[in-house]
C-alpha cells in the first residue's frame, strides 16, 4: 500500500519557537494532503486541506498565521507551528490522496511545547 | 453537513468473542464510509470502506462491515477477536470520491481485550 512518512516523530521546544513538520509521499504523487490535529483520546479535528501549489485551505477555527501550511510539491507537504505554545501541544498527522478519495495516514508527530 | 456518531466509547471484549463496533451516519446521499484504526501513538490504518454494490465488505485483519441505509449505519464486526485487536477506531463518513472531498470522523471506540 501506499505509505506516508511523517518527520519528526517527536519534538519539544520551548515557547515562542516555531516548529516544523513534514509529510511526505514516498511512492506515490498526493494531489491533496490534509492535516489533522488530535487531542488524547479525541478524535481527527481537521485543521487543513493543501493541493500541490495552492494556498491550504484552513477549516474555521483554525489560525492560518499561526499554522502555515506549505504544499510545494506532490511528495512534500509542511505544517509550521509558529510562535508554538503550550496549548499547542498534541498529536498532529497528515494524510495523503492521489486523485480518490482514499486517505493514507502518516505515523504523526507528538509535539510538545515546554 | 455530515457527520458521524460512534455510540460506544470503550468496549472491552475477551479474546476469541466476537466483536461488533457501531457507526451511525448522517448525510443526505449517498456516503462513502471507512473503517480506520489506531494503536497508541500511530497513525490511522485503513481497515475497510464501502463505495457502492454489496453491502458487506470485507476488510484486512478479517474485519467486515455491513451498510445498512435504512439505519444509516455501517458497523464493523469480527467473529473473533485476538489480543493485537486492542486498538481505537474509527469510522468516517465522506461525501464524495474525489481526493479533495474531506473526511468526518466519530469520536472512536477504544477496544480493550481480556486475556
Amino acid at each position: 500500500g501506499a505509505v506516508v512518512s511523517q518527520h519528526p516523530s517527536r519534538v519539544i521546544c520551548k515557547s515562542g519557537t516555531s516548529v516544523k513538520i513534514e509529510c511526505r509521499s514516498l511512492d506515490f504523487q498526493a494531489t491533496t494532503m490534509f492535516w489533522y490535529r488530535q487531542f488524547p483520546k479525541k478524535s481527527l479535528m481537521l485543521m487543513a486541506t493543501s493541493n500541490e501549489g495552492s494556498k491550504a485551505t484552513y477549516e474555521q477555527g483554525v489560525e492560518k498565521d499561526k499554522f502555515l501550511i506549505n504544499h510545494a510539491s506532490l511528495t512534500l507537504s509542511t505544517l509550521t507551528v509558529t510562535s508554538a505554545h503550550p496549548e499547542d501541544s498534541s498529536f498532529y498527522i497528515c494524510s495523503a490522496a492521489s486523485l480518490t478519495i482514499e486517505q493514507f495516514f502518516g505515523p504523526g508527530t507528538r509535539l510538545t511545547v515546554l | 453537513a455530515q457527520s458521524v456518531t460512534q455510540p460506544d466509547i470503550h468496549i472491552t471484549v475477551s479474546e476469541g468473542a466476537s466483536l461488533e463496533l457501531r457507526c451511525n451516519y448522517s448525510y443526505g446521499a449517498t456516503p462513502y464510509l471507512f473503517w480506520y484504526v489506531q494503536s497508541p501513538g500511530q497513525g490511522l490504518q485503513l481497515l475497510l470502506k464501502y463505495f457502492s454494490g454489496d453491502t458487506l465488505v470485507q476488510g484486512i485483519k478479517g474485519f467486515e462491515a455491513e451498510f445498512k441505509r435504512s439505519q444509516s449505519s455501517f458497523n464493523l464486526r469480527k467473529p473473533s477477536v485476538h489480543w493485537s485487536d486492542a486498538a481505537e477506531y474509527f469510522c468516517a463518513v465522506a461525501g464524495g470520491k474525489s481526493s479533495g472531498d474531506k473526511l468526518t470522523f466519530g469520536t472512536g471506540t477504544r477496544l480493550a481485550v481480556r486475556p
